[in-house]
Order: C-alpha cells, then sequence, then structure tokens
C-alpha cells in the first residue's frame, strides 16, 4: 500500500501522559499536514511541514504540542501532559506541491482517548 | 477568517435516487479552491471532486456533481444515483492558492442511503 499511513490507529492514555503519533506520507511528497477532529466536527488544521521545515502552526496548537519532521519523510506528533480535551481524531495528510495543484491524501487516523 | 459552514448535519435518500448536500463559505480571496470530501465510517478521507474558483464551469465526476455560485458563495455537491457505497460523512473544504494551502472544513453532513 503506497497510500498515507498513521500508526498507532487508536491510543488510549491517562492524563497527565504523554503521547507520540506517527504518520508516514507517500514517499514524493514534500508538503505533510497535521488536523485535529472532534466528534461531529470537521478536521481543523494543526501545522504543516514543507520537506523538514515546519512553516506554519495553528493556534490550536499548544506548548504541550510538538511536531518534527527529520529528513523532510516521516512526521511525529507528540502530546505532553496530555488533557482530557485532547480527545480527538489526529489526521495526517500529504500533498506533492505543483504549482497551485496540492490534493492532499488523508491517513486513517489516530485516535486519542485520554482518561 | 474563511470559513465553510454545512447546515444539514443529516440527510437520507433512496438508494437510486439524487441527493443535495449544501455549502456555503465567506472568503475575501478571488483564487481559491473548494472540495467535497467523503469520510466512510471507520476510513479515511478520500476527495470526490474539486472545484477552482476562476473557472466558471461546474465541475463533475461520474455520479458526481456541483452547484457553484461565486457571487452567493455557495457550493453544493449533487449525487446521482445514489448507491449504498455512497453513505458516509461529507465535508466541504475550501483553501486558497498561496502559503500553506490549509484545508478548511465544513462540520460536515451525515449521509445515509435507505435501500
Amino acid at each position: 500500500d503506497t497510500g498515507v499511513s498513521q500508526d498507532p490507529r487508536h491510543k488510549i492514555t491517562k492524563r497527565g501522559q504523554n503521547v507520540t503519533f506517527r504518520c508516514d506520507p507517500i514517499s514524493e511528497h514534500n508538503r505533510l499536514y497535521w488536523y485535529r477532529q472532534t466528534l461531529g466536527q470537521g478536521p481543523e488544521f494543526l501545522t504543516y511541514f514543507q520537506n523538514e521545515a515546519q512553516l506554519e502552526k495553528s493556534r490550536l496548537l499548544s506548548d504541550r504540542f510538538s511536531a518534527e519532521r527529520p529528513k523532510g519523510s516521516f512526521s511525529t506528533l507528540e502530546i505532553q501532559r496530555t488533557e482530557q480535551g485532547d480527545s480527538a481524531m489526529y489526521l495526517c495528510a500529504s500533498s506533492f506541491q505543483r504549482e497551485n495543484l496540492n490534493e492532499q491524501f488523508f491517513g486513517p487516523g489516530t485516535r486519542l482517548t485520554v482518561l | 477568517a474563511q470559513t465553510v459552514t454545512q447546515s444539514q448535519p443529516e440527510m437520507s435518500v433512496q438508494e437510486a435516487e439524487t441527493v443535495t448536500l449544501s455549502c456555503t463559505y465567506d472568503t475575501s480571496e478571488s483564487d481559491y479552491y473548494l472540495f467535497w470530501y467523503k469520510q466512510p465510517p471507520s476510513r479515511q478521507m478520500i476527495l470526490v471532486i474539486r472545484q477552482e474558483a476562476y473557472k466558471q464551469q461546474n465541475a463533475t465526476e461520474n455520479r458526481f456533481s456541483v452547484n457553484f455560485q461565486k457571487a452567493a458563495k455557495s457550493f453544493s455537491l449533487k449525487i446521482s444515483d445514489s448507491q449504498l457505497g455512497d453513505a458516509a460523512m461529507y465535508f466541504c473544504a475550501y483553501r486558497i492558492t498561496g502559503g500553506a494551502q490549509k484545508l478548511v472544513f465544513g462540520q460536515g453532513t451525515r449521509l445515509t442511503i435507505n435501500p
């Protein structure tokens, strides 16, 4: 399968614990996006990378959140000191920037439950 | 700030019939893209159809077509000959042509297909 993959698919943690999610984009894609989707809502943008550079972060991304994309390949999203409000689906998407054509392909998501 | 509004939380249609999902958006930009994404239960989001704002012709992809009214900032999705596999959450989304090209999503419409 050459689509976007995310690991783990589900994560249950206790409040105050740290969690890390991984996203593997489509191999030739230079852009990678993280979105958060809460129950009954559409996804909301968190941050994006062009190659290894993190170029924009949403105000939703508090200082407990950090994202990396070393070497412009896979990306990790870490949440420190999790709170119940962090419970959501975390979606990763990747794209190849070519002029204005920038179709984003989504992964299956990581569903986080904070108890 | 750009916003996308889907006023129909749920819709249902008989198999083989036609259904229209509504979407309105707010933007001050003149050049942008609009999308409809489908998110089946427990499966990843996939692109259904895309419309470029500078094109007056409505986009069509097989059984899926849009009614794009730029002055009214309206972007509805018509699904013809509905099939059981069309059952999903449908999200309307918007993005500008430059910068991060992050997607701004509506709240979604849950479509049920009745056999």
